[in-house]
C-alpha cells in the first residue's frame, strides 16, 4: 500500500524566500510528526499533529516555522524567510493511533523526506 | 534532557557475520525504545521496539537487548547481509514526555562487505 509520501523531494531556496513542504500521510492514520535531520545527525522533532489539531510545536525553532493540517489528512510545513541554517532534510511520519496520554507510543512511518538547501 | 548516543559512527561487518550496534541513553525514566534503519534518499524504517519492562525482544534476525542498569541497549543483526549497509538508530521515548515525541541518537553508519 501507499506509504507516507512528500513533496518536493529536493528543494533549492534563496536566503529570505519562503518554502512550503508538503506531507501525504498514509491514508487514516491519526498522528503525525515532523522532523528536521541535519546532515549526519539523528532526526530532531518539531511538530505534532494529532489529526487536525497541533497539539505540540515545541520543537520548532523559529517563529519562521510554521505547520498546519487543516483537515487532518495532508500537513504543509513552511518556512518563511529561510536562512543557511536552515538546510536540511525534512521528514514527515505518520501513525495510525491516537495518542492519547504521555508515554503512549505508536509505530511511525516515516516518508523519504524533503532535502531542503538554502544558499 | 533528554540524550541518547550511539557508541560508534560506524561499522564495518563481512557478509554472514552477526552485527552489534550499541545505544546508551541518559533518561532513567525512558520507557520506550525503536531502533530504526536509514538507507541514503530514504526516510527511517522501523525495526524493532522494547519496552523499559522487557530485557529482550526478537525480531527477524534482529535482537533488541535492553540493560537498564547501566542505561544501554544494542541491536543485534545475525547473519549480516549487504542489504544491511545502512545508517542504525536508536529512538527513545521518556515517560511524561510529550505524546510520542521521539529523541535519536546520531546514528551508526554500518557498512557491510561481501
Amino acid at each position: 500500500g501507499a506509504g507516507v509520501s512528500q513533496s518536493p523531494r529536493y528543494k533549492v531556496a534563496k536566503r529570505g524566500q519562503d518554502v512550503a513542504l508538503r506531507c501525504d500521510p498514509i491514508s487514516g492514520h491519526v498522528s503525525l510528526f515532523w522532523y528536521q535531520q541535519a546532515l549526519g545527525q539523528g532526526p530532531e522533532f518539531l511538530t505534532y499533529f494529532q489529526n487536525e489539531a497541533q497539539l505540540d510545536k515545541s520543537g520548532l525553532p523559529s517563529d519562521r516555522f510554521f505547520a498546519e493540517r487543516p483537515e487532518g489528512s495532508v500537513s504543509t510545513l513552511k518556512i518563511q524567510r529561510t536562512q543557511q541554517e536552515d538546510s536540511a532534510v525534512y521528514l514527515c511520519a505518520s501513525s495510525p493511533k491516537r495518542l492519547a496520554g504521555p508515554s503512549m507510543a505508536d509505530t511511525q512511518y516515516f516518508g523519504p523526506g524533503t532535502r531542503l538547501t538554502v544558499l | 534532557g533528554e540524550s541518547v548516543g550511539l557508541h560508534l559512527p560506524t561499522l564495518s561487518v563481512q557478509e554472514g557475520d552477526n552485527s552489534i550496534i550499541n545505544c546508551a541513553y541518559s533518561n532513567s525514566a525512558s520507557d520506550y525504545f525503536i531502533w530504526y534503519k536509514q538507507e541514503s534518499g530514504k526516510g527511517p524504517q522501523f525495526i524493532i521496539d522494547i519496552r523499559s519492562n522487557m530485557d529482550k525482544r526478537q525480531g527477524q534476525r534482529v535482537t533488541v537487548l535492553l540493560n537498564k542498569t547501566v542505561k544501554h541497549l544494542s541491536l543485534q543483526i545475525a547473519a549480516t547481509q549487504p542489504g544491511d549497509s545502512a545508517v542504525y538508530f536508536c529512538a527513545g521515548l521518556s515517560r511524561g514526555s510529550t505524546l510520542g515525541r521521539l529523541y535519536f541518537g546520531r546514528g551508526t553508519q554500518l557498512t557491510v562487505w561481501p
